[in-house]
């Protein structure tokens, strides 16, 4: 079954880029996409497909994935920005799995 | 604009059941698939079961087979999570989501989530 490994955390200061990573064996032959989570919310996707944006999601927002590790880039970050991400994948021997998340910090 | 409204939760007792609702709306929820994810206190999401458009194939989590039915009545718009003998670890805020894309791979609208609480 699938395992998509997050870093915890991830600190960076207004203005400057935040990349969260997705590790697990093999992401890039399968379709990642991403969630944000603010406090006391429900998630929200921000990236589909690897690197689709839904409508109203900012351009800030961007996706990759290759490899072993899909990354979720968050450009100009602002302090709206400060949430939990998770990343998460379909699995034909899993179904669904989500990443293990890691919270943004806006310095 | 899309809605999906949960309803349902509350303190359970180890053992007892429970009927999760979900109301949507602002789509056609006959074309939908829809899905049950959880998320523990503190914790990080866990996808719990998805049932197809038709209500015809569903699909859980290892974690909750034999103990968790979710159904639909599209006459009503209406999505179900029946959960029985209910466990300390089932304690979750448990979210209506619609399956997005053309393959269903992921989760494109989140309802606001209902609280399950079963003590220890």
């Amino acid at each position: 079954s699938s395992v998509l490994t997050q870093p915890p955390s991830v600190s960076v200061a207004p203005g400057q880029t935040a990349r969260i990573s997705c590790g697990g064996n093999n992401v890039g032959s399968r379709s990642v996409h991403w969630y944000q989570q603010k406090p006391r919310q429900a998630p929200v996707l921000v990236v589909y497909d690897d690197s689709d944006r839904p409508s109203g999601i900012p351009e800030r927002f961007s996706g990759s994935n290759s490899g072993n590790t899909a990354t979720l880039t968050i450009s100009r970050v602002e302090a709206g920005d400060e949430a939990d991400y998770y990343c998460q994948l379909w699995d034909s021997s899993s179904d669904y799995v989500f990443g293990t998340g890691t919270k943004v910090t806006v310095l | 604009e899309v809605q999906l409204v949960e309803s349902g939760g509350g303190l359970v007792q180890p053992g007892e059941s429970l009927r999760l609702s979900c109301a949507a709306s602002g789509f056609i929820f006959s074309n939908s698939w829809m899905h049950w994810v959880r998320q523990a206190p503190g914790k990080g999401l866990v996808w719990v079961s998805r049932i197809n458009n038709d209500g015809s194939s569903t699909a859980y989590a290892d974690s909750v087979k034999g103990r968790f039915t979710i159904s639909r009545d599209n006459a009503k718009n209406t999505l179900y999570l029946q959960i029985n003998s209910l466990r300390a670890e089932d304690t979750s805020v448990y979210y209506c989501v619609r399956g997005g894309g053309f393959s269903y791979t992921f989760f494109d609208f989140w309802g606001q989530g209902t609280l399950v609480t079963v003590p220890s």
